[in-house]
């Protein structure tokens, strides 16, 4: 248990649909982090939150939007997703940005693409 | 361009040593992590590094020369519960957090 919670742990969505994961930190962390963790690839970070505020936005596309409405919660809604979106998206955060933060994850939500 | 390696995959005996080498030429440097990942599992933290020599914690240390872009994870006693990927990622001059691709490591009995 790292205090970082994820909703759902799996999802199945045809590019029609929109779906929404969730994303919840019970650390009293600042900064929010949105990646994407494809078999056998780096992590790549989609979206940094800095005290409720978008700091990063790394070319990511549109059909996926991210929320922070406040800094224990984070959000990434998806519409008309493709199938090369399957992928394991990971939440972290961490007390403060920046790369010399140790970050804390969450398990992941498992995404499918049909 | 900024780079992390790693090697994908490496096996290994319960009980037995292991070291999962981290080679990374990135645009400065202020400091190397290494993540722990099971299976279907969030990445834990393990170490960082920000200084040239050995840190040990436990049965793993790390290891980091700055000035050979090159770091290690050292595991000790092997268990099968140490079954995992392992995540290096180095930070740069920007403080931004660069990943590697992850080891794999098979522990058999």
């Amino acid at each position: 248990e790292t205090g970082v919670t994820q909703t759902p742990r799996h999802l199945v969505m045809g590019m029609t649909n929109k779906k929404s994961l969730k994303c919840e930190q019970h650390l009293g962390h600042n900064a929010m982090y949105w990646y994407k963790q494809s078999a056998k690839k780096p992590l790549e970070l989609m979206f940094v939150y800095n005290f409720k505020e978008q700091t990063e936005n790394n070319s990511v596309p549109s059909r996926f939007s991210p929320e922070c409405p406040n800094s224990s919660h984070l959000f990434l809604h998806l519409h008309t997703l493709q199938p090369e979106d399957s992928a394991l998206y990971l939440c972290a955060s961490s007390q403060g940005q920046g790369g010399q933060e140790t970050q804390y994850f969450g398990p992941g939500t498992r995404l499918l693409v049909l | 361009g900024q780079n992390i390696d790693q090697p994908t995959e490496m096996t290994a005996t319960e009980g037995a040593i292991v070291q999962i080498n981290c080679t990374y030429q990135t645009s400065g440097f202020n400091g190397l992590f290494w993540y722990q990942q099971h299976a279907g599992e969030a990445p834990t933290f393990l170490s960082y590094n920000v200084l040239d020599g050995l840190e040990e914690k436990g049965r793993f240390s790390s290891f980091l020369s700055r000035s050979k872009g090159y770091s290690y994870l050292l595991l000790k006693e092997l268990q099968m519960k140490d079954s995992a990927s392992y995540l290096c990622a180095v930070t740069d001059s920007n403080y931004q957090l660069i990943w590697g691709a992850g080891t794999k490591l098979i522990i058999k009995p």
